[in-house]
């Protein structure tokens, strides 16, 4: 059983396009993220949920809505494609949001756009 | 701001060499220490962690020792395998609902 599932596992699509991509956690955790992870790796948080309710938002542009429609699941809608959002984006999940939580990660969606 | 700090990649070393990948990292509050791994194609995992002063964390023969005064959480292992090949991510949590992470260091090892 995976503990953090994300689907698609990779996704083409052209500039300008809608898409959503699909984060469901079944270790029973309160808090949920999305992080983006650029071409160097680098990994940048994006938004945080507690509870279905969103704690963090990271300036990331209005194009990105998240979705939590329970504890379990973390969506991630983005409208108008733009090419600088080619990246892999990670859904994670802790059990609290304590200091000593570690994230459990999904195996990322790799976005590339056309 | 809060920050991490780790080496440049990448790295690569022979089997059985030696390893060391430096972390530092600046924190408001009282941060707990990870370290964290990505395999090709796979998304991060814990590798260790530590969460107070002079803690040594520990797994797979990696080693990490939570150094306050110097603020680094150095990442060590005595002898590398073909298998340790992946990007090491050195990151902190103060329980703000967000892990903050490095940069991450590649790591190859040649057989």
């Amino acid at each position: 059983d995976t503990a953090v599932s994300q689907t698609p596992k990779y996704l083409v699509t052209q500039m300008g396009n809608d898409k959503s991509i699909k984060c469901e956690q079944n270790l029973g955790h309160d808090t949920m993220y999305w992080y983006k992870q650029d071409s160097k790796k680098f990994l940048k948080i994006m938004f945080s949920y507690n509870n279905k309710e969103l704690i963090i938002n990271e300036t990331v542009p209005n194009r990105f809505s998240p979705k939590s429609p329970d504890k379990a699941h973390l969506n991630l809608h983005i409208n108008s494609l733009e090419l600088g959002d080619s990246a892999v984006y990670f859904c994670a999940s802790s059990p609290n949001a304590g200091r000593n939580t570690e994230a459990f990660f999904g195996q990322g969606t790799r976005l590339t756009v056309v | 701001g809060d920050s991490v700090t780790q080496m440049e990649g990448p790295v690569t070393l022979s089997e059985e060499a030696f390893l060391t990948i430096n972390c530092t990292y600046t924190a408001t509050g009282y941060p707990s220490l990870f370290w964290y791994v990505q395999y090709p194609g796979e998304g991060l995992q814990l590798l260790l962690k530590a969460t107070k002063a002079d803690d040594k964390g520990s797994n797979k023969g990696f080693e990490a020792t939570y150094r306050k005064e110097t603020t680094s959480f150095h990442l060590e292992k005595g002898s590398v395998q073909v298998s340790d090949s992946a990007v090491y991510f050195c990151a902190f949590n103060t329980g703000g609902f967000k892990t903050i992470f490095g940069a991450g260091t590649r790591l190859f090892v040649k057989a």
